[in-house]
């Protein structure tokens, strides 16, 4: 599982309340990614990073930001969560040119 | 843009019969492919991959066919088992940032 963590695991929240997500490494690598998963669109790129405080968009950004203060750390946040927003999160790193997942993270907004 | 396709999104087979996935892309350019693994309530999970100057690539009961003229790869799983119950993706990387696109997946249910 390339030492890949999310948390939490499952959240239900209200539209209009702040959520973040974590991801955490335990191998230093640089690329870490966050994708959504809805049913049929599979995964879709929403923010990525390529080192400490570098990071850019990916397909589906509107919404959401991300930071990266240390290289294990990974922060995805909804400001605002929409219903639209419900998904099933997943962080991945990278490894030469293979994509490596975390668990995944069910979000509900209500 | 890259597109990647499937062209089937559920697959039902008996258990021990061989199953076949199927993936259309189309750039051209691309020269790596990758065919992922996801089990419900799970993160994909990397399976096999194939470069573009091979035609077929074979793993432990799956082989990845890759045909460059129509742009398409197949994913071929002998005596499907139980456990191969699963969503199949194949995805290919862009060319910039380590970034891939994937296919919307593929429900492959095995009966026993």
């Amino acid at each position: 599982d390339a030492g890949i963590t999310q948390s939490p695991r499952h959240k239900v929240t209200e539209t209009g309340t702040p959520v973040t997500l974590r991801c955490h490494q335990t191998e230093n690598h640089r690329y870490m990614y966050w994708y959504r998963q809805d049913p049929g669109h599979g995964l879709r790129l929403i923010h990525y990073s390529y080192g400490v405080k570098d990071t850019d968009k990916g397909e589906v950004s509107d919404g959401y930001s991300v930071s990266r203060s240390k290289t294990e750390d990974f922060l995805l946040t909804l400001e605002s969560a929409t219903s639209s927003q419900t998904s099933v999160y997943f962080c991945a790193i990278s490894l030469g040119n293979e994509q490596f997942f975390g668990p995944g993270t069910r979000l509900t907004v209500l | 843009g890259e597109s990647v396709g499937l062209h089937l999104p559920t697959l039902s087979v008996q258990e021990g019969d061989n199953s076949i996935i199927n993936c259309a892309y189309s750039n051209s350019a691309s020269d790596y492919f990758i065919w992922y693994k996801q089990e419900s309530g799970k993160g994909p999970q990397f399976i096999i991959d194939i470069r573009s100057n091979m035609d077929k690539r074979q793993g432990q009961r799956v082989t990845v066919l890759l045909n460059k003229t129509v742009k398409h790869l197949s994913l071929q799983i002998a005596a499907t088992q139980p456990g191969d119950s699963a969503v199949y993706f194949c995805a290919v990387p862009l060319n910039t940032g380590n970034q891939f696109y994937f296919g919307t997946g593929t429900s492959l249910t095995v009966i026993p």
